[in-house]
């Protein structure tokens, strides 16, 4: 089955990048599929952040658009995501997901991985 | 942006209680419209796409619709393994955007 799997450290000091990683396994990476991140911040909602294909193309969150790279190694089977500049209100859990046109009709991160908590202090 | 908005922010009942949940979005979204469900400490997990459409192995018991601006999320009958929250979201056009979340506690 399709499994992901995030991974990458735990704290960050502000100003620097964090650097996460998705590892896929059960799945080709570059079966035309897009590959996302959402983030969440201790005890608030999800942040879509936003999503690659696995050609390189790739859409961000205006808000993070100047911060943000989304990268994909096929070779690897996983995708990447770096933010700079990272500041406190960068923590959080970070998911990255599968997006899926379900049935056809919409899209949607139909699986999962299960979240990694990054911290951003000195 | 599309801003998505749920309401109630929290609700708490009891088990076998008929529970609905509303999310509006700020435009015409036409049915491009899904629902999450997190539990703590878990992933989010999709029960509902296209408004009213059931992601393969979720119980009948949850269902949506709606189209345009305004969705609804209804579980027939609260069971003990519903006790979560639920987030609306929107794929008609990036940034994808997610309702604030509905909490649903036990009464």
């Amino acid at each position: 089955q399709v499994q992901l799997q995030e991974s990458g450290p735990g704290l960050v000091k502000p100003s620097d990048t964090l650097s996460l990683s998705c590892a896929v396994s059960g799945y080709s990476i570059s079966n035309s599929d897009w590959w996302g991140w959402v983030r969440q911040p201790p005890g608030k909602g999800l942040e879509w952040i936003g999503y690659i294909y696995y050609t390189g193309t790739a859409y961000y969150i205006p808000s993070l658009r100047s911060r943000v790279t989304m990268s994909v190694d096929t070779s690897k089977n996983q995708f990447s995501l770096k933010l700079s500049s990272v500041t406190a209100v960068d923590t959080a859990v970070y998911y990255c997901a599968r997006m899926n046109k379900l049935e056809g009709i919409v899209d949607a991160f139909d699986i999962w991985g299960q979240g990694t908590m990054v911290t951003v202090s000195s | 942006d599309i801003q998505m908005t749920q309401s109630p922010s929290s609700l708490s009942a009891s088990v076998g209680d008929r529970v609905t949940i509303t999310c509006r979005a700020s435009q015409s979204i036409t049915s491009y419209l899904n629902w999450y469900q997190q539990k703590p400490g878990k992933a989010p997990k999709v029960l509902i796409y296209a408004a009213s459409r059931l992601q393969s192995g979720v119980p009948s018991r949850f269902s949506g619709s709606g189209s345009g601006t305004d969705f609804t999320l209804t579980i027939s009958s609260l069971q003990p393994e519903d006790f979560a929250t639920y987030y609306c979201q929107q794929s008609y056009s990036t940034p994808w955007t997610f309702g604030q979340g509905t909490k649903v506690e036990i009464k």
